[in-house]
């Protein structure tokens, strides 16, 4: 199984500053044949239900803001929060797509405001 | 517009079993797998399995395997799960959602609002 680790467990950053939350996985997650990062990461607000920010690692979903960036290969990943907003606090998850039998989570990156 | 409706909240006892429906619209629901994950009370996510509502081909997590069943109904674009031999552990917000593909899985772009399954005797 593949497992996904993300550090750090909790993040607390000032408004306007950047955010950086790492994911890596205990095999590479990059589908040689078609060159692409098969990690997605999540955004999980209390209530609602997850919200995809990057697909391939590093591209980013349909309206999302320009703020959030995603990159890494093989087995690291990162997702960047460029200028910290209000509204981001959440909890961000990575998943890998890899392997198809089991699509595993990260356990989560809570990212507050200082 | 495409959406994920899912059936309302279940109490169910220990032991027992729960089905939950997640109805499609606004899409051509036999062209896009379908994902169930859950969030226990503070805990984090979890993958619970896929379907292929095309084939009815599905894939579950091994922490669920001989406890779950994913099936869906074409005729009225519809995707079950039924989890048995319920845990007080299994309390938990259930969600379907619908993986995006173009050439590779890009995640899930579309989910239902949720399903809070409680076990409780």
């Amino acid at each position: 199984d593949i497992v996904m680790t993300q550090s750090p467990d909790s993040l607390a950053v000032s408004l306007g500053e950047r955010a950086t939350i790492n994911c890596k996985s205990s095999q590479s997650v990059l589908y040689s044949s078609k060159n692409t990062n098969y990690v997605v990461w999540y955004q999980k607000k209390p209530g609602q239900p997850p919200k995809v920010l990057i697909y391939w690692a590093s591209t980013r979903a349909s309206g999302v803001p320009d703020r959030f960036s995603g990159s890494g290969s093989g087995t690291d990943f990162t997702l960047t929060i460029s200028s910290l907003q209000a509204e981001d606090v959440a909890v961000y998850y990575c998943q890998q797509f890899y392997d198809n039998a089991l699509y595993t989570f990260g356990q989560g990156t809570k990212l507050e405001i200082k | 517009q495409v959406q994920l409706e899912q059936s309302g909240a279940e109490v169910k006892k220990p032991g027992a079993s729960v089905k939950v429906s997640c109805k499609a619209s606004g899409y051509t629901f036999t062209g896009y797998y379908l994902h169930w994950v859950r969030q226990a009370p503070g805990q984090p996510l979890e993958w619970v399995g896929w379907i292929n509502p095309k084939t009815g081909g599905t894939s579950y997590g091994k922490k669920f395997q001989g406890r779950v069943t994913m099936t869906r109904d074409t005729s009225i674009s519809t995707a079950y799960l039924d989890l048995t031999k319920l845990r007080s552990d299994d309390t938990a917000a259930y969600y379907c959602g619908r993986e995006m593909y173009t050439s590779s899985p890009m995640g899930c772009d579309f989910w239902g609002q949720g399903t809070l399954v409680t076990v409780s005797s």
